[in-house]
């Protein structure tokens, strides 16, 4: 069974530019979530999509958004980036409710300039 | 909002020593769940504890769940290199369902 994939694997974007990440979950999944685990910091909950809607979302500004399409994939973009937007974003995927077990994707490791 | 606080934030053990990391909510959970993640990698799940006072055992490994469910250990018994990484608790608990990880635990074993 495949896992959670996620592109690219790295990036490197200057500040005020916008980036797009994806994320495919573990088939069968419906809900997927975003992390971004800055050095030092731990995980930090971005955002949660369940049955293509919009669940939840972690102390981010408005520049942080994303989606889920009909097959469960997710995209998470942020605008106009910072420095301080450089870090790895980890997705992850369950069969649900947030309490289930969470299958986390490789990341993507971005670097803002 | 709730928060799930772990320590220590580093811990340094010649092998064979024990290791423990503590887990502790600011509000009761309905279960928690340990992550591990090898450097440069991605969290990989443990386990998941649901009952109160609930342990649980992995070979080396033990997990508590505390009367209260509000707290929670790993410990780890005689080290070895491989138990290297970080090892992150996370909660869920009230309306909103959401997880929330605590900052982990990195761990260095040295040989």
């Amino acid at each position: 069974e495949a896992g959670v994939t996620q592109s690219p694997t790295h990036l490197i974007k200057t500040r005020g530019q916008q980036v797009t990440l994806r994320c495919s979950p573990i088939s069968g999944h419906t809900s997927v979530y975003w992390y971004q685990q800055a050095l030092g910091l731990g995980l930090q909950f971005l955002l949660w999509y369940d049955e293509g809607e919009e669940r939840n979302r972690g102390n981010f500004p408005p520049r942080f958004s994303g989606r889920q399409f009909p097959n469960y994939s997710s995209e998470l973009n942020v605008n106009a980036l910072e420095l301080e937007d450089s870090a790895l974003y980890l997705c992850a995927s369950s069969l649900g409710r947030v309490s289930e077990t969470q299958y986390f994707g490789p990341g993507t490791r971005l670097l803002v300039l | 909002g709730q928060q799930v606080m772990q320590i220590p934030q580093y811990q340094h053990v010649q092998e064979g020593e024990d290791f423990t990391t503590y887990c502790n909510s600011s509000t009761t959970l309905s279960n928690i769940q340990w992550y591990k993640q090898r450097p440069g990698g991605h969290p990989v799940f443990l386990i998941q504890l649901v009952k109160s006072g609930e342990v649980k055992k992995q070979k080396r490994l033990t997990f508590q769940f505390g009367e209260a469910k509000k707290n929670s250990s790993l410990h780890i018994t005689a080290t070895q290199t491989t138990d290297v990484g970080t090892y992150f608790c996370a909660g869920s608990g009230g309306s909103n369902y959401k997880l929330t990880f605590g900052k982990g635990t990195l761990l260095t074993v040295n040989p």
